[in-house]
């Protein structure tokens, strides 16, 4: 079965600083992944996704991640993070051909102005 | 645009009382249907998905259960809540036949008291 690691559970940044939070998936085949992002309260909103193709994608909000498979990776990544950026960000991993999504714990992010 | 609604955004409940959540989708049609529990720190559980009308897979055993009384309608319930039920439900849905992205609702804050 997959699954997936989100090592950090809370994070803090300086607004302006870049970030980077780490997802590691377990899976046997070729994964899809996602990025969400929940604000208090919230539903999740999709930040980004792979299927496929160009391991280096761009999401909503400037964030962007990179597939690395040999690390089994899919850290999600801003240059320069914003006040309104704080949020609990979800990696997700689905099987191919399937819909269902495993989550990982989830990152609290926290950014100090 | 296809939209979800969920509701009703809070709840407080006594042990051993009934529940009922409902869940429905606009825009598209015969979406899969899926029922997320969200406990602190534990990221995101899948209960319940739905692939058709009358069709509920069960993720893990528990006091709840689903049904899809209607194409875009998805219904969490239980006839006697414990106060582990307790927690953040979030319905979400996605397309029939591809792998997408799930969109998710507002999310339902369950509290058993």
């Amino acid at each position: 079965a997959q699954s997936v690691t989100q090592p950090d559970i809370h994070i803090t940044v300086s607004e302006g600083a870049s970030l980077e939070l780490r997802c590691n998936y377990s899976y046997g085949a070729t994964p899809y992944l996602f990025w969400y992002v929940q604000s208090p309260g919230q539903g999740l909103q999709l930040l980004l996704k792979y299927f496929s193709g160009d391991t280096l994608v761009q999401g909503i909000k400037g964030f962007e991640a990179e597939f690395k498979r040999s690390q089994s990776s899919f850290n999600l990544r801003k240059p320069s993070v914003h006040w309104s950026d704080a949020a609990e960000y979800f990696c997700a991993v689905a099987p191919g051909g399937g819909n269902k999504l495993t989550f990982g714990t989830g990152t609290q992010l926290k950014v100090e102005l | 645009s296809q939209t979800i609604h969920q509701w009703p955004a809070t709840l407080v409940q006594p042990v051993g009382s009934p529940l009922s959540l409902e869940c429905t989708v606009e825009g598209t049609s015969n979406p899969n249907l899926y029922w997320y529990r969200q406990a602190a720190g534990r990221g995101l559980q899948l209960l319940f998905y739905s692939v058709g009308i009358g069709q509920i897979s069960s993720e893990v055993p528990q006091n709840l259960s689903a049904s899809r009384p209607q194409d875009r309608q998805f219904i969490l319930s239980s006839k006697k809540l414990l106060l582990s039920d307790s927690g953040f439900y979030l319905c979400a849905w996605s397309r029939t036949g591809e792998i997408t992205e799930a969109f998710f609702g507002q999310g339902t804050r369950l509290t058993v008291v």
